[in-house]
């Protein structure tokens, strides 16, 4: 157990259904971040929170639409996903507010599929 | 943009053998950090590293960090059947730019 906590832990969606994945984290941590892991490729940012306040958006899909209403919590809406959106998606946090050298906890993911 | 290559992508080895995997950055990195990932499960930090030269050990594992900070390695001294998993480098360059995974190097280890 991380204390980072991701639910649910698999998804089956269709392309027309709107859905959120939730992340906690319990260890007081001040950055929160959304990662993409798709099969043979390196796991690719998508989005960072500081204190609640987001300082990174990687050029991702307006399809994915994250909220952090306060230091603990993360989501990630998604609407109208397409096929090539089914990965893991892994949520991390961290305790300092620089996101480029602190050490990293990750959830253990929403294993996501788009029919 | 500033790219991080690992290698190799797969390693298979028996039970026993060493294990090295290696990481290249294309800029000058201000840290390196490995992550160590179960199949099925998140990738766990294993350690990082910020000087240049640095040499760190866990137990069987030894991690370098090349001297022009560019590059890094990770050693595993006689594999066992519980260093399965894909091991990811990640680092971020001197120039505050954010932190870039590798793509990892999946190991299997035959008993």
């Amino acid at each position: 157990e991380t204390g980072v906590t991701q639910t649910p832990r698999h998804l089956v969606m269709g392309m027309t259904n709107k859905k959120s994945l939730k992340c906690e984290q319990h260890l007081g941590h001040n950055a929160m971040y959304w990662y993409k892991q798709s099969a043979k490729k390196p796991l690719e940012l998508m989005f960072v929170y500081s204190l609640e306040e987001r300082v990174e958006n990687n050029s991702v899909p307006s399809r994915f639409s994250p909220e952090c209403p306060n230091s603990s919590h993360l989501f990630l809406h998604l609407h109208t996903l397409q096929p090539e959106d089914s990965a893991l998606y892994l949520c991390a946090s961290s305790q300092g507010r620089q996101t480029t050298n602190e050490k990293l906890f990750f959830g253990s993911g929403t294993q996501l599929s788009v029919l | 943009g500033q790219q991080v290559m690992q290698i190799p992508q797969y390693q298979h080895v028996q039970e026993g053998e060493d294990f090295t995997t290696y990481c290249n950055s294309s800029t000058t990195l201000s840290n390196i950090q490995w992550y160590k990932q179960r199949p099925g499960g998140h990738p766990v930090f294993l350690i990082q590293l910020v000087k240049s030269g640095e040499v760190k050990k866990q137990k069987r594992l030894t991690f370098q960090f090349g001297e022009a900070k560019k590059n890094s390695s990770l050693h595993i001294t006689a594999t066992q059947t519980t260093d399965v998993g894909t091991y990811f480098c990640a680092g971020a360059d001197n120039q505050g730019g954010k932190l870039i995974f590798g793509q990892g190097t999946e190991l299997s280890v035959k008993p």
